[in-house]
């Protein structure tokens, strides 16, 4: 029983590249999101998902996409990744409205 | 819209010390309060919430509506209790979007 899981942990982009970061969770968790972690900053809710085949859009939207294809998956996505959305993100999912469960987090770097 | 302020970015106590992290609050409505933890390489993870009104590894804390504050405390400090503390608000009727607070990171000293 893994949890929640994101891949890729790392990664390095140059300004301009696009990425997805792929989130995946085993608990049947009807509720995903994606947060964005910076120092002094806190988490801050990018996008989430309260079922397959929805999204919405959280506190910091703006250069991110999203796709819930399936219920177990939940994808970021980069179009044109900038400096400023250098940081680390987490996924995370819940049953309903409760208990948050995060993965462990991806490192993105945009140089 | 709503504000979760932890006020301290470090705190260092002395195993055996008091602990209280600050937290306060800006909702015009009921929310729902929480705090997460974050230990050493490990997933950010629930410690509590004020619902249960459990003690959980010693902690507590207490949602005071008048002050708007859910301030984490425990009477005596562990080494094990380092990490990072967040403070998060759910709004009435907001589905789960959590707004956290900046974290509070909590060193415990020997």
């Amino acid at each position: 029983n893994a949890g929640v899981t994101q891949t890729p942990k790392f990664r390095v982009l140059k300004t301009g590249q696009s990425m997805t970061l792929l989130c995946a969770q085993d608990m049947n968790h009807e509720y995903m999101y994606w947060y964005r972690q910076d120092p002094g900053m806190g988490l801050r809710l990018i996008h989430y998902s309260v079922g397959e085949g929805t999204t919405a859009k959280g506190e910091v939207p703006d250069g991110y996409n999203v796709s819930r294809l399936k219920k177990q998956n939940f994808l970021l996505g980069l179009e044109s990744a900038a400096p400023s959305q250098t940081s680390v993100y987490f996924c995370a999912s819940s049953y309903g409205v409760g208990e948050l469960f995060f993965g462990e987090g991806s490192r993105l770097t945009v140089l | 819209a709503q504000r979760v302020t932890q006020p301290e970015k470090l705190l260092s106590v002395f195993k055996g010390a008091p602990v209280e992290l600050k937290c306060n609050y800006s909702y015009s409505g009921s929310p729902e309060l929480f705090w997460y933890v974050q230990y050493s390489r490990q997933r950010l993870q629930l410690l509590l919430r004020h619902i249960s009104r459990e003690s959980i590894k010693g902690f507590t804390a207490d949602l005071n509506k008048g002050e708007t504050s859910f301030h984490l405390k425990k009477p005596f400090a562990q080494e094990e209790d380092s990490a990072m503390y967040y403070c998060a608000l759910q709004p009435t009727g907001g589905g789960n979007k959590l707004t956290f607070g900046t974290g509070t990171q909590l060193k415990v000293e020997l």
